[in-house]
């Protein structure tokens, strides 16, 4: 079954440090990967996305991800953590065709320590 | 309006009660989705519009629920004889028509069903 997976719900991490949000999907074919942020209250907003190509894609707001075949995994990063960047963040499959529907992961809530 | 107007943001309803929950997609995208957020259940697919074509409608949950969307651009969800477990936000994104291009959030409608 198409799914996609982040295993951690909750990450804390102090503001400057380094961040890695884990994301693995299981599809039969290549997907379309993408990565969205939610503020409270807010809407899902577009941080990157994958379709094809080189496989280390940089994003919005200093983010940037890697798309590992051999792993399913589509692994969101950034280098220094500002305190602006705690949300929640949803990893996607997207359907290459038809529909182009996203099948979403369970989302990782980032806290930011000052 | 520039991106995707959803309206109300927030809907308190008492069970059994009908509710109606509408979506702007942004102007001259062919494409409509509408998802549901929830606790423990994490976004859900519900329905999809492209143009004049049929929706697909696999992701409804029960018979309960139905969407239309009119002119191709406004898209109404209605859900009939509310439940508790219907609480959720209700996310509608659109995208333009062309393949693999992205989808375009609104900020959602927090429905409460008491």
């Amino acid at each position: 079954a198409q799914s996609v997976t982040q295993p951690d719900i909750h990450i804390t991490v102090s503001e400057g440090a380094s961040l890695e949000l884990r994301c693995n999907y299981s599809y039969g074919a290549t997907p379309y990967l993408f990565w969205y942020v939610q503020s409270p209250g807010q809407g899902l907003q577009l941080l990157l996305k994958y379709f094809s190509g080189d496989t280390l894609v940089q994003g919005i707001k200093g983010f940037e991800a890697e798309f590992k075949r051999s792993q399913s995994s589509f692994n969101l990063r950034k280098p220094s953590v500002h305190w602006s960047d705690a949300a929640e963040y949803f990893c996607a499959v997207g359907e290459p065709s038809g529909t182009y529907k996203y099948i979403f992961g369970t989302g990782t809530r980032l806290k930011v320590l000052a | 309006g520039a991106g995707v107007s959803q309206s109300p943001s927030n809907k308190v309803t008492e069970k059994g009660k009908d509710v109606e929950l509408r979506c702007d997609p942004i102007s001259g995208h062919t494409a409509l989705y509408w998802y549901r957020q929830s606790l423990g259940q994490g976004l859900e697919f519900l329905i999809y519009f492209q143009g004049n074509s049929a929706p697909d409608k696999s992701g409804l949950p029960s018979d309960r629920f139905s969407a239309e969307r009119t002119g191709g651009s406004v898209s109404t969800l209605t859900i009939q004889r509310t439940q508790q477990e219907d609480s959720a936000v209700y996310l509608c994104a659109s995208r333009p028509g062309l393949a693999g291009n992205i989808q375009y959030f609104g900020a959602g409608t927090r429905l409460s069903v008491l």
